[in-house]
C-alpha cells in the first residue's frame, strides 16, 4: 500500500538549535516531494520541494535531503525560532499517477522552547 | 491579498442537514482541490478539478459533491451530514504540477 510516515510525532527543540524532521515513504516510484508547515488554525504552507533526481535542496534556513536508497526524506531547519513551531508534513507524488495527487504523511509537531 | 479563500471559516450544524463550503482563488491557477483533515491532523485529498473538469475523485461518499462554476471557484456541497463528517476541510489550488497552495480551512462540526 501507499504510505508516507514520520518517525517522531513531536519534536521539542531549544530556540537557536537546529531541527531535523524525518519522513519515510514507501513508494519508490515517487518523483516529487514537498514539505509543508501548518500553524495552528491555518492551512498548510509550502516550505520547500525536491525532485527525485536531486538529493539535496536548500532554501532560506531550510534544507531538504532525499535518500532514495532507503526512501527517506528529511527537513532541516537551522537556528530554529519560536515562529517555526508548527506541524510539519511531508508529501509525495507517485509517478504511477498521471495526475497531481499528493499523498501526505502523518505530520510532526515541532515545539520550540526559549 | 488572499490567494486562496474559503467561507465560512467555522460551520456548526445538525446531523442530516445539507451545507456548502465555498472556495475561491485569485492566483489564476487551473487546478483546485478539496482536502479533509481529521482530528489527528491527517490530510487526505477528496477531489481535484482542472479547468472545471473533475480529475481526481477519491473514495468519498456521494453525499459530497464538488461544483466548479469557473476555474477560480470550487465549492463543496455536503448532503445529509453525519457525525463523521466533522473535520477541517481545506481548499487548495495549483498551476504547476504538484505545488499546491492551501486556503485557511473550514472547521465543520456536526452535532
Amino acid at each position: 500500500g501507499e504510505s508516507v510516515g514520520l518517525h517522531l510525532p513531536t519534536l521539542s527543540v531549544q530556540e537557536g538549535d537546529n531541527s531535523i524532521i524525518n519522513c519515510a515513504y514507501s513508494n519508490s516510484a515517487s518523483d516529487y516531494f514537498i514539505w509543508y508547515k501548518q500553524e495552528s488554525g491555518k492551512g498548510p504552507q509550502f516550505i520547500i520541494d525536491i525532485r527525485s533526481n536531486m538529493d539535496k535542496r536548500q532554501g532560506q534556513r531550510v534544507t531538504v535531503l532525499l535518500n532514495k536508497t532507503v526512501k527517506h526524506l528529511s527537513l532541516q531547519i537551522a537556528a530554529t525560532q519560536p515562529g517555526d513551531s508548527a506541524v510539519y508534513f511531508c508529501a509525495e507524488t507517485p509517478r504511477s499517477y498521471n495526475t497531481d495527487k499528493l499523498i501526505f504523511g502523518t505530520g510532526t509537531r515541532l515545539q520550540v522552547f526559549p | 491579498d488572499t490567494a486562496v479563500s474559503q467561507t465560512p471559516k467555522y460551520l456548526v450544524t445538525q446531523m442530516g442537514n445539507d451545507k456548502s463550503i465555498k472556495c475561491e482563488q485569485n492566483l489564476g491557477h487551473d487546478t483546485m482541490y478539496w482536502y479533509k483533515q481529521d482530528s489527528k491532523k491527517f490530510l487526505k485529498i477528496m477531489f481535484s478539478y482542472n479547468n472545471k473538469e473533475l480529475i481526481i475523485n477519491e473514495t468519498v461518499p456521494n453525499r459530497f459533491s464538488p461544483k466548479s462554476p469557473d476555474k477560480a471557484h470550487l465549492n463543496l456541497h455536503i448532503n445529509s451530514l453525519e457525525l463523521g463528517d466533522s473535520a477541517v476541510y481545506f481548499c487548495a489550488s495549483s498551476q504547476e504540477l504538484y505545488t499546491q497552495y492551501f486556503g485557511p480551512g473550514t472547521r465543520l462540526t456536526v452535532l
